[in-house]
This record gives structure tokens, C-alpha cells and sequence, in this order.
């Protein structure tokens, strides 16, 4: 069974600089989808980016960027020009590509707080 | 923007009494999931569904708990008989044909 480690229960950044969530997960598979989601107090589970085991480059979107390190298992979080509203719970997630309807198998999280 | 939507918010029940949580997917979205998060712990799949029978369940997934999509728009989790341990924030998931699963906002379920 697949499993997603976050090893950083918490985190914390100053407003307008960077921080790197980071993320490692278990696998046999060699095709796989990982994903970062966001959760606010809300507690609404919002994706934040996508990658694909197969693409070397690493995804981007806006401000949120990853380190996929696919040897290492490794799939890290960079997010820059942080804002007050990035604080949020953030989870890693890992997705068999394999035929069916997998689930995601989620990591236990790191806390986000933004200091202005 | 289409977006999954959940009903109630907020339930709260008694323990041993049936709770439905109700969820309606995005429109053309075919997978289907219940996932539920115990306060402040990690978000635990449940069971997913497609062309109207379980994909998958966890262990989590016992006989207390069914799932079913009576027409072509809610997709509806239940639990039986109600215990303290199912208190949870209860998320329900769908996809179409691309890699995300889009969330609902969630159902807080407190069982007294």
C-alpha cells in the first residue's frame, strides 16, 4: 500500500517571502499522480497543483511551484511572494494511475501560518 | 464554476440513530467518493463509486455505512446506527475524465 509523509507539522513565513512544504511518500508503482491540496479554515479541500509521475518538469501554477524528485520519492511544496491567505492546512496526495477508481491516499498535513 | 455541493453543513445526532449525508457531483463527472477527516487528523478515503456499484472501500467501510446515487444528480452517503467515533468532517469527492478530484465543502457530522 501506497503511503504520503509530511514530516513538518507546522510551518511558518513571513508575508512576501518563500517557504517549501515538504513531502515523501511509498510506492511500488512507476505511474502515479501527486497533488497538493489546501485546506483553510473553511475547511473546504481546494487542489493547489498537479504532477504527473511521467513528466519530468515540475509543475507550476502562479506563486506555487514543486520539487518533484521522482528517485527520491520526494514532491515538495514552494510557494513564493507568500500571502496572508495562503495559512491553510496543506496535504500531499498520492494517486495510482492504474486502471479503476483509486483514491487519493493523503499525508497528515502541514499547518501553514503567515506572519505579516 | 461548477463545484461539488454538500448538504447539511452541519448535522448532529444521536448515537445509534441513521444520519444521510447528501452530496451533488459536478454535472459530468463519473467517480465518485466519501472521504472523512477526524478533527485534526489526516483525510481517510472511504469508498469511491462508478457506473452505479462501490469501486473500492476501505476498512473503514463497514456494514454500518452504504452509499448510493438515486437519480442522476445526488450521490448520498449513509450511516445506520450511528457511533461517537464516526464524529468527522465528511468530505464528498468527483471526478470526469481528467486526474482531479474536486471537493465539496464538507459535512461536519457530531454524534452526541
Amino acid at each position: 500500500a501506497q503511503t504520503v509523509t509530511q514530516s513538518q507539522p507546522e510551518m511558518s513565513v513571513q508575508e512576501a517571502e518563500t517557504v517549501t512544504l515538504s513531502c515523501t511518500y511509498d510506492t511500488s508503482e512507476s505511474d502515479y499522480y501527486l497533488f497538493w491540496y489546501k485546506q483553510p479554515p473553511s475547511r473546504q479541500m481546494i487542489l493547489v497543483i498537479r504532477q504527473e509521475a511521467y513528466k519530468q518538469q515540475n509543475a507550476t501554477e502562479n506563486r506555487f511551484s514543486v520539487n518533484f524528485q521522482k528517485a527520491a520519492k520526494s514532491f515538495s511544496l514552494k510557494i513564493s511572494d507568500s500571502q496572508l491567505g495562503d495559512a491553510a492546512m496543506y496535504f500531499c496526495a498520492y494517486r495510482s494511475r492504474e486502471a479503476g477508481n483509486t483514491p487519493l491516499v493523503f499525508g497528515k498535513g502541514t499547518r501553514l501560518s503567515v506572519i505579516a | 464554476e461548477p463545484e461539488v455541493t454538500q448538504t447539511p453543513s452541519h448535522q448532529v445526532t444521536q448515537m445509534g440513530q441513521e444520519v444521510i449525508l447528501r452530496c451533488v457531483p459536478i454535472s459530468n463527472h463519473l467517480y465518485f467518493y466519501w472521504y472523512r477527516q477526524i478533527l485534526g487528523q489526516k483525510v481517510e478515503f472511504l469508498v469511491s463509486f462508478y457506473n452505479n456499484e462501490i469501486s473500492e472501500k476501505s476498512e473503514i467501510f463497514d456494514d454500518q455505512f452504504s452509499v448510493e446515487r438515486p437519480d442522476g444528480s445526488n450521490f448520498t452517503l449513509k450511516i445506520r446506527s450511528t457511533k461517537l467515533e464516526d464524529s468527522a468532517m465528511y468530505f464528498c469527492a468527483s471526478r470526469g475524465t481528467g486526474r482531479e478530484q474536486y471537493f465539496g465543502p464538507g459535512t461536519r457530522l457530531t454524534v452526541t
